[in-house]
């Protein structure tokens, strides 16, 4: 079975312009969430979906950041407008419903984009 | 709140030792779920295991090992034996029962085994 599938894997832009980030969850998981590696804070919650819901966004850092996923099988992560400090890597992860017992909270990892903003 | 501390920043062996990185957890919840996960040089994430906090059993996976104590609140894992692949950053991490938490890191301890 194919993994999380993250695009791009790097992205280098300017400060200022917009940034997209894609992720294609593991077929059959409902379950889809966003982190953020840095240096400083390690790896954070950016927001959850369930069932292409929203339902946790609490650790979008800002309005700059919004977060879509149109259906079961893609979500985007937009920054508009990147800063410098929104330099990161940024993962996608993906679990099954909680119906299926214990191993439906093991979440699985896309390979991360690596963004930096000059 | 719910915490992960990894107390060892950086640990650092020689081929064939054994290796133990510590995880100390902290939740109100009673039911809930620890991880560990691997980070190589690569940088992708990868999942090693799941324990449940109604299940103290050890588990053994070829050179890996996890000791689970809930009256320390702890979830150690154990390398027998490291090798030179071994070298990652390894990420404990926690899990609530309810359905809206998502995983809750330590900040990560980097392992270097050198040959």
């Amino acid at each position: 079975d194919a993994g999380v599938i993250q695009s791009p894997r790097h992205e280098v832009t300017e400060m200022g312009q917009e940034v997209t980030l894609r992720c294609k969850p593991i077929s059959g998981h409902n379950s889809l969430f966003w982190y953020r590696q840095t240096m400083m804070r390690g790896l954070e919650l950016l927001i959850y979906f369930n069932n292409n819901v929203p339902i946790d966004d609490s650790g979008m850092p800002e309005d700059r950041f919004s977060a879509k996923m149109p259906n079961a099988s893609f979500s985007t992560l937009k920054i508009q407008p990147s800063e410098p400090r929104d330099s990161a890597v940024y993962f996608c992860a993906s679990r099954r419903g909680l119906a299926g017992g214990p191993s439906s909270y093991e979440q699985y990892f896309g390979p991360g984009t690596r963004l930096t903003v000059t | 709140a719910q915490k992960v501390t990894q107390a060892q920043t950086e640990i650092s062996v020689v081929e064939k030792e054994d290796v133990t990185l510590d995880c100390v957890y902290e939740t109100r919840d009673t039911t809930y779920y620890l991880f560990w996960y691997k980070q190589p040089p690569s940088g992708e994430l990868v999942f090693l295991i799941r324990r449940n906090s109604f299940d103290e059993q050890n588990e053994i996976s070829g050179r890996y090992s996890w000791n689970f104590q809930k009256s320390t609140s702890s979830f150690n894992f154990t390398i027998t034996a490291s090798q030179v692949v071994d070298s990652a950053v390894y990420f404990c991490a926690l899990s609530g029962y309810q359905a809206g938490t998502a995983l809750i890191f330590g900040k990560g301890t980097t392992l270097s085994v050198s040959s």
